[in-house]
């Protein structure tokens, strides 16, 4: 399978913990983002990659998220001190494009985090 | 901040019945895509719209892009029961590279 694949695609954790999620977009694409989805609700930006460099951030995330794509592949996202709030499904997508053409986004199955 | 709204937020339709969905922007946008999400799955990309005034169609499915690009809509002709899903619109404005997705409208299709 050649898609957007994440990992894990569950994750319980306690409120205070740290927690890291990685995806890995399909071969070709320079561009992956993070999206956050809860039920009921459309996704919501987090975070944009074009290949390793991070160029847009919600200013939603508080500073307990953090997302890094080190060599213009994959892509991890952690969130530290976890709180009840952050329990959503979150998504990646990847895509490719040039300096101003902006194609259809590839999804992940996504990992969905519970925070007791 | 940008904003992209969808009406309504639910629909429920017989077999055979059409089916619209309604999207609007709170600013101009370069592009417009539409996503389909099926119960316990990922967004999957159907259309994108980039011209004032663009109509495309796909089998049963008719999307348009509003003259001020602004707004967008999705119409499905005689539903099917493989129809059923949420479908989200996703603006781009005209400058910056981040989508806004709508709330989503689901959609239930009884046989």
């Amino acid at each position: 399978d050649t898609g957007v694949s994440q990992d894990p695609r569950h994750k319980i954790t306690k409120r205070g913990q740290n927690v890291t999620f990685r995806c890995d977009p399909i071969s070709e694409h320079n561009r992956l983002y993070w999206y956050r989805q809860t039920l009921g609700q459309g996704p919501e930006f987090l975070t944009y990659f074009q290949n390793e460099a991070q160029l847009e951030k919600s200013r939603l995330l508080s500073d307990r998220f953090s997302a890094e794509r080190p060599k213009g592949s994959f892509s991890t996202l952690e969130i530290q001190r976890t709180e009840q709030g952050d329990s959503a499904m979150y998504l990646c997508a990847s895509s490719f494009g040039g300096p101003s053409s902006y194609n259809e986004q590839f999804f992940g199955p996504g990992t969905r985090l519970t925070v007791l | 901040g940008q904003q992209v709204m969808q009406i309504p937020q639910y629909q429920h339709v017989q077999e055979g019945e059409d089916f619209t969905t309604y999207c609007n922007s709170s600013t101009t946008l370069s592009n417009i895509q539409w996503y389909k999400q099926r119960p316990g799955g990922h967004p999957v990309f159907l259309i994108q719209l980039v011209k004032s005034g663009e109509v495309k169609k796909q089998k049963r499915l008719t999307f348009q892009f509003g003259e001020a690009k602004k707004n967008s809509s999705l119409h499905i002709t005689a539903t099917q029961t493989t129809d059923v899903g949420t479908y989200f619109c996703a603006g781009r404005p005209a400058s910056g590279s981040r989508l806004t997705f709508g709330e989503g409208t689901q959609l239930t299709v009884n046989p």
